[in-house]
């Protein structure tokens, strides 16, 4: 059965620092992954997915997550944060099977230091 | 364009009571999802329907709970009688038919059962 792990509950890291999530999925064939971002007192917005192709993918407001099918990974990084970035940050792989369903990991919790 | 629309957005009552919450889709968007956040067990998918069918309920906690989805427009998910532990923030989403469609969230409906 397809699985995400967020091996990391909670991060701080100072404005202006670079950041790396990490993310590590389980499924049969090729995955179809996502990012999604969720703001205090907000629904998840979509961050960026990856289903095909460049192994690379940018998303919106400055992140990108890189495909290792070797690792099993799709960390999500940004060079330079800000202070807005402050949220909880989900990664998500769609189940087998289709249906639009999506299965989603345990989230991240991003801090950001003054 | 407008995007999955949620009511109320906040609901205090007391335990006993019936609880309705309800969800306007993304017009055009054929699946719908509920789901549940709280502190303890994240993100957790309740029901979701295609084309106003349910497909999945098998995240339903309990019987109390009871989803409809008359038209293509609309969804409620229903608490009957409500508990305590029924506190939680319910989210909707909506996504297009196919394996990488992203699903696009609500801004939650902040549950309080007192």
């Amino acid at each position: 059965a397809q699985s995400v792990t967020q091996p990391d509950i909670h991060i701080t890291v100072s404005e202006g620092a670079s950041l790396e999530l990490r993310c590590n999925y389980s499924y049969g064939a090729t995955p179809y992954l996502f990012w999604y971002v969720q703001s205090p007192g907000q629904g998840l917005q979509l961050l960026l997915k990856y289903f095909s192709g460049d192994t690379l993918v940018q998303g919106i407001k400055g992140f990108e997550a890189e495909f290792k099918r070797s690792q099993s990974s799709f960390n999500l990084r940004k060079p330079s944060v800000h202070w807005s970035d402050a949220a909880e940050y989900f990664c998500a792989v769609g189940a087998e099977g289709g249906a639009s369903k999506i299965i989603f990991g345990s989230g991240t919790r991003l801090s950001i230091r003054p | 364009d407008a995007g999955v629309i949620q009511s109320p957005r906040h609901e205090v009552t007391e335990m006993g009571q019936e609880v309705t919450l309800r969800c306007k889709p993304i017009s055009g968007h054929d699946y719908l999802f509920w789901y549940r956040q709280t502190m303890m067990r994240g993100l957790e998918l309740l029901i979701y329907f295609n084309n106003n069918v349910p497909i999945d309920d098998s995240g339903m906690p309990e019987d109390r709970f009871s989803a409809k989805m008359p038209n293509a427009s609309f969804s409620t998910l229903k608490i009957q009688p409500s508990e305590p532990r029924d506190s939680a923030v319910y989210f909707c989403a909506s996504s297009l038919t196919g394996d990488n469609q992203p699903q696009h969230f609500g801004d939650g409906t902040r549950l309080s059962i007192l």
